[in-house]
């Protein structure tokens, strides 16, 4: 059965901390993993990662992904209030597209 | 652009009545899914189509849910009976299945069932 794990589950940091949240899987005809931002409303698109290595970067987000290992990582530097979310990862399979997801990981920044 | 629409925004209803989501996809893009958002769950999703025609359903959680998506810019999402247990929010959220496979998701329906 197709499985994404992410972790930690939630996170309380302050304004200027740095994170790192974590997602494993293991999917089957892996084609891609994406990482999404909730805030009150629908998921919103941050990241695509293809190819092993290769980091991608948005500001004070990056994220990097290890398909040897079978995981992701999203890194928030100088975190802001604004960053308070739920962080979503997920897998796109292959042919169907179908994407599996995690069940998220809960960040609050305090002021 | 206008984004993925979804209606109602909350919808809120007796056990045993039937409920319809409805959702407008992004123009052009060919691929519509429908998820399911629960604290205990996460996100599931329950079906999706392709240029219209249902691919996959395992995700639909029984047969008092169904699925329609009669033209390339409408989809519904019918429970029938409804359930206290189907309160959920549900996403709808669509893509180009030529292009880059990112999934644009629409604002939601609230669903409470009483």
């Amino acid at each position: 059965e197709d499985k994404v794990v992410q972790s930690p589950l939630s996170l309380v940091v302050h304004e200027g901390d740095t994170v790192t949240l974590n997602c494993s899987y293991e999917v089957t005809n892996f084609r891609s993993l994406l990482w999404y931002k909730q805030e009150k409303k629908a998921p919103t698109f941050l990241f695509m990662l293809t190819s092993s290595g290769i980091e991608k970067k948005s500001g004070r987000l990056s994220s990097i992904l290890d398909k040897k290992e079978l995981f992701s990582i999203l890194n928030i530097t100088a975190t802001q209030t604004g960053d308070s979310a739920i962080y979503l990862c997920a897998v796109v399979k292959a042919v169907s597209e179908k994407l599996v997801f995690g069940k998220g990981t809960k960040l609050t920044v305090n002021p | 652009d206008a984004g993925v629409i979804q209606s109602p925004r909350h919808e809120v209803t007796e056990m045993g009545q039937e409920v319809t989501l409805r959702c407008k996809p992004i123009s052009g893009h060919n691929s519509l899914f429908w998820y399911r958002q629960t604290m205990m769950r996460g996100l599931e999703l329950l079906i999706y189509f392709n240029n219209n025609v249902p691919i996959d359903d395992s995700g639909m959680p029984e047969d008092r849910f169904s699925a329609k998506m009669p033209n390339a810019s409408f989809s519904t999402l019918k429970i029938q009976p409804s359930e206290p247990r189907d309160s959920a929010v549900y996403f709808c959220a669509s893509s180009d299945r030529d292009g880059s496979y990112e999934q644009y998701f629409g604002p939601g329906t609230r669903l409470t069932v009483t």
